[in-house]
């Protein structure tokens, strides 16, 4: 019964190298949400996924991001060419089909990216 | 352009009286409210919520209560407990979308 599993824990990367974030949502949820905390911030919204399809990404970075979540495997997070402003947490969340907002996501422990 | 502020960074209580966490809106269409908690090295974990359409949710030590003529939401606790000790978000959302805007967060420190 576990969670929302994502991996690794933390990622370093040399600035120009690219990051691959990775999220298995909960068994039996079909939706998948990123979002990002940069320090001292709140969380905010990257992208919105269900299974090989992007409903919205209206977060995204418009260069250098990109998200996919495909029929078989986890969510892929990806970040190319890395400056050290995409140092932050990565989180991602997931929900089954027909959960409202009122009902909150499960996210899960999180991606520290750190660009050195 | 802060759609969600949490205006207290932090805030410390002693252990058995009542932490009250407060959060101030911009947007009077947001349909619903969460609070989220959130320990170190974790990701956050939905405490309660409520929808406009309500003005208070309660949920054992938890109630939020929601003034919209204020756009104006509070978290209340009591009493509160040393495990209570975390960074606590408030978030926003419209029905319809799919995205929460999160405040900044403030830090409850629950003193034994």
């Amino acid at each position: 019964n576990a969670g929302v599993m994502q991996n690794p824990r933390h990622l370093v990367r040399r600035r120009g190298q690219e990051a691959r974030l990775r999220c298995s949502p909960m068994k039996g949820h079909s939706h998948v949400y990123w979002y990002r905390q940069l320090p001292e911030e709140g969380l905010k919204f990257m992208v919105y996924l269900q299974k090989e399809n992007i409903i919205d990404e209206s977060g995204m970075p418009k260069e250098r991001f990109s998200a996919e979540f495909p029929k078989e495997g986890p969510s892929i997070l990806r970040i190319q060419q890395v400056v050290r402003g995409d140092s932050a947490a990565y989180f991602c969340a997931s929900s089954p089909e027909g959960q409202t907002l009122v009902d909150g996501y499960t996210f899960g422990s999180g991606t520290r990216l750190t660009v050195v | 352009d802060q759609q969600v502020k949490q205006n207290s960074p932090s805030l410390s209580v002693q252990e058995g009286r009542i932490s009250i966490l407060n959060c101030d809106y911009t947007n009077s269409m947001f349909d619903y409210f969460l609070w989220y908690k959130k320990y170190p090295a974790e990701g956050p974990t939905f405490l309660i919520s409520i929808s406009s359409i309500k003005d208070k949710n309660e949920d054992g030590r938890f109630t939020v209560f929601l003034n919209k003529s204020a756009k104006h939401l509070s978290l209340h606790i009591v009493p509160s407990q040393p495990g209570d000790s975390a960074v606590y978000f408030c978030a926003a959302s419209l029905s319809g979308t799919y995205k929460y805007i999160f405040g900044t967060g403030t830090r409850l420190k629950v003193l034994a």
